[in-house]
């Protein structure tokens, strides 16, 4: 069985500056889906980035990046420029590929309280 | 606003009632999903939905009653629950349910914050 672990339950981070969020996985497949989550505290939760295993190049959206280690499976998640707006739970999320299935699979969650 | 509401926001109900959750979706979406977030553990995924058609059952207890009656409507149906179904019950919807090769975006609802007392 696949799982998601996120082993620091809250960062903060100074306004302007970068913060690095850890997310590990375990599978034994070769073929997944990562995705990173946040949720303000409006409680709406929104994808904010996404990586396809079988790509080797690390996904970018404007100011968020990851670091995707498929060998040491770990799935980071770089914030540039941190915002206010930025402080969030941001969750770490697996979806097999092998199978037709819409399970994600989520970890704890990451507090990110942004400091002005 | 992402297109997903849920209703009511917060529900505080004794362990013999009967309450029922709603969720609606504006996006016309073909797949909706009930999640359930309890502190410090994971999202845990409990139904899928597909062209109101159930698809996935995560082994939920039975005294969580999902229905489905048309693509933009999803209820779950609460009676007789235990003091630890307390948690934030989270609404989702896709465009449809993921292809092999293409997992689309759930779009998620600000959640139903449930205590049962």
């Amino acid at each position: 069985a696949q799982t998601v672990t996120q082993s620091q339950p809250e960062m903060s981070v100074q306004e302007a500056e970068t913060v690095t969020l850890s997310c590990t996985y375990d599978t034994s497949e070769s073929d997944y889906y990562l995705f990173w989550y946040k949720q303000p505290p409006s409680r709406q939760m929104i994808l904010v980035i996404r990586q396809e295993a079988y790509k080797q190049q690390n996904a970018t959206e404007n100011r968020f990046s990851v670091n995707f280690q498929k060998a040491a499976k770990s799935f980071s998640l770089k914030i540039s420029d941190s915002q206010l707006g930025d402080a969030a739970m941001y969750f770490c999320a697996y979806r097999s590929a092998r199978y037709n299935t819409d399970k994600l699979i989520f970890g704890t969650g990451t507090r990110l309280q942004v400091f002005p | 606003e992402t297109g997903v509401t849920q209703t009511p926001r917060h529900l505080v109900m004794g362990m013999t009632n009967k309450k029922s959750l709603k969720c609606e979706q504006h996006l016309g979406h073909n797949a909706m999903y009930w999640y359930k977030q309890s502190a410090k553990k994971p999202l845990e995924l409990m139904f899928v939905y597909s062209l109101e058609e159930r698809v996935e059952n995560n082994s939920v207890p039975s005294r969580f009653s999902p229905e489905c009656p048309n693509s933009s409507h999803l209820f779950l149906h609460l009676h007789t629950l235990q003091p630890e179904d307390s948690a934030l019950y989270l609404c989702a919807s896709s465009q449809d349910v993921s292809l092999l090769d293409r997992p689309y975006e759930q779009y998620f609802g600000p959640g139903t914050r449930l205590t049962v007392t």
